[in-house]
């Protein structure tokens, strides 16, 4: 199985900030590679898909780069709806696998 | 509009068994693998099962392998998983996803169902 590592584990930041969050894979799994956030009590949302896609309806302060192992989450100016959890995933090969998550805290 | 719709979540004790269910529409359900994806208390996201289109693929991770079942009804446009032998670390939010394939864009969730294992 893919594994993918995800740091910081846990991010303190201010509103206006300019946040990045990393994503490592075991292995080369190209540009297959998604963002998501999370808010309590809800069903994960995806952000990012191809490793830099913006999905339909996501801001332009988000924004993603990176292909083969190594990969970053932007967030370039945090607003007070940004503070969430945030997960990557590749879809490389089965079985998809999560990055164990990044709490943003204000 | 793609739904997916989860349900037959709940409390059971440990040794117990769950079916949960999928109901999926909005979209060619036949033509899409799908996904178990489960969040425990305070935890991040584990998928904990996969099956293909056609059923001739499916995973389970090793923390359920030889307890759940997942299966599909195409017909029906539904996802089960038959879960056996709970745990008290079974307990978690299920969620039914369709998540993004290779040259895909979309991916879809269930709004989750909560399955409760008791000591």
């Amino acid at each position: 199985d893919i594994q993918m590592t995800q740091s910081p584990s846990s991010l303190s930041a201010s509103v206006g900030d300019r946040v990045t969050i990393t994503c490592r894979a075991s292995q080369d799994i190209s540009n297959y590679l998604a963002w998501f956030q999370q808010k309590p009590g809800k069903a994960p949302k995806s952000l990012i898909y191809a490793a830099s896609s913006l999905q339909s309806g996501v801001p332009s302060e988000f924004s993603g780069s990176g292909s083969g192992t190594d990969f970053t989450l932007t967030i370039s100016s945090l607003q007070p709806e940004d503070f969430a959890t945030y997960y990557c995933q590749q879809y490389s090969s089965y079985p998809f696998t999560f990055g164990q998550g990044t709490k943003l805290e204000i | 509009e793609v739904q997916l719709v989860e349900s037959g979540g709940g409390l059971v004790k440990r040794g117990g068994s769950l079916t949960l269910s999928c109901a999926a529409s909005g979209f060619t359900f036949s033509l899409y693998s799908m996904h178990w994806v489960r969040q425990a208390p305070g935890k991040g996201l584990e998928c904990v099962s996969s099956i293909s289109s056609s059923s001739n693929y499916i995973y389970y991770a090793d923390s359920v392998k030889g307890r759940f079942t997942v299966s599909r009804d195409n017909a029906r446009n539904s996802l089960y998983l038959q879960m056996n032998s709970l745990r008290t670390e079974d307990t978690a939010v299920y969620y039914c996803a369709r998540l993004i394939q290779a040259a895909g864009t979309d991916d879809y969730w269930g709004q989750g169902t909560l399955v409760t294992v008791s000591s």
